[in-house]
């Protein structure tokens, strides 16, 4: 069945580092990759989104490209600042054109200053 | 953005008790909501989908006679957690699909529930 791997959390890094969270996804047909994010004491939120491969997410200075040949859809930043810790989930809609979403477990990025 | 609230954000029961947990669409209308539970250090997993009008859809393996979901309005989805146990305690998040498209779903705070 279709599934979603993230890397274990939590990652801690300084303030302008070079963030990646790994995802890698198993599934049926041509899903449709998100990445949604969850600050300390909010609902999660969508930080962006791919609909089909090649396609790039990009929000906030965070980038996500859908990588059909690897299953992957990893989260980067260039720069990361504090405001950006919290915990990232990565998602994949179950059947084309449902909100029926899978999620990966969640990682939790700790940036110091 | 649209705006999904949850209601009561922490709880805390006996066992044996029934707990009601609400969820609203604040400045849209839903005719679905999903409801996840979240346990520590794991995925969200998907309970059930809400149906506005009609009975809730649940996964596979999610008791329904434990956990009642009415979604009685455009706007209002309730989660009751019927005969409270331990093992119930969890984080409970609702969501519900902007009327965009897109397949972006909106989340509530959630609601933790802990059950003594």
């Amino acid at each position: 069945g279709n599934s979603v791997t993230q890397m274990e959390g939590p990652v801690t890094l300084s303030e302008e580092a070079f963030l990646t969270i790994n995802c890698t996804y198993t599934a049926t047909g041509y899903p449709s990759l998100f990445w949604y994010v969850q600050y300390p004491g909010e609902g999660l939120q969508l930080l962006l989104k791919a609909t089909k491969a090649d396609d790039k997410g990009s929000n906030k200075g965070f980038e996500a490209t859908y990588r059909k040949e690897t299953t992957s859809f990893h989260l980067e930043k260039g720069s990361v600042q504090v405001s950006d810790s919290a915990v990232y989930f990565c998602a994949l809609t179950r059947t084309s054109g449902t909100y029926k979403y899978i999620f990966g477990t969640g990682t939790r990025l700790k940036v110091l200053a | 953005g649209a705006v999904v609230s949850q209601h009561p954000s922490r709880v805390i029961c006996k066992s044996g008790t029934s707990v009601k947990i609400e969820c609203r669409s604040l400045d849209f209308q839903a005719t679905t909501m999903f409801w996840y539970r979240q346990f520590p250090k794991k995925s969200l997993m998907l309970m059930a989908t809400s149906n506005e009008g009609s009975k809730a859809t649940y996964e596979q393996g999610v008791e329904k006679d434990k956990f009642l979901i009415n979604h009685a309005s455009l706007t209002l989805s309730t989660l009751t957690v019927t005969s409270a146990h331990p093992e119930d305690s969890s984080f409970y998040i609702c969501s519900a699909p902007g009327s965009g498209g897109g397949g972006e779903l909106f989340f509530g705070e959630g609601s933790r529930l802990t059950v003594l």
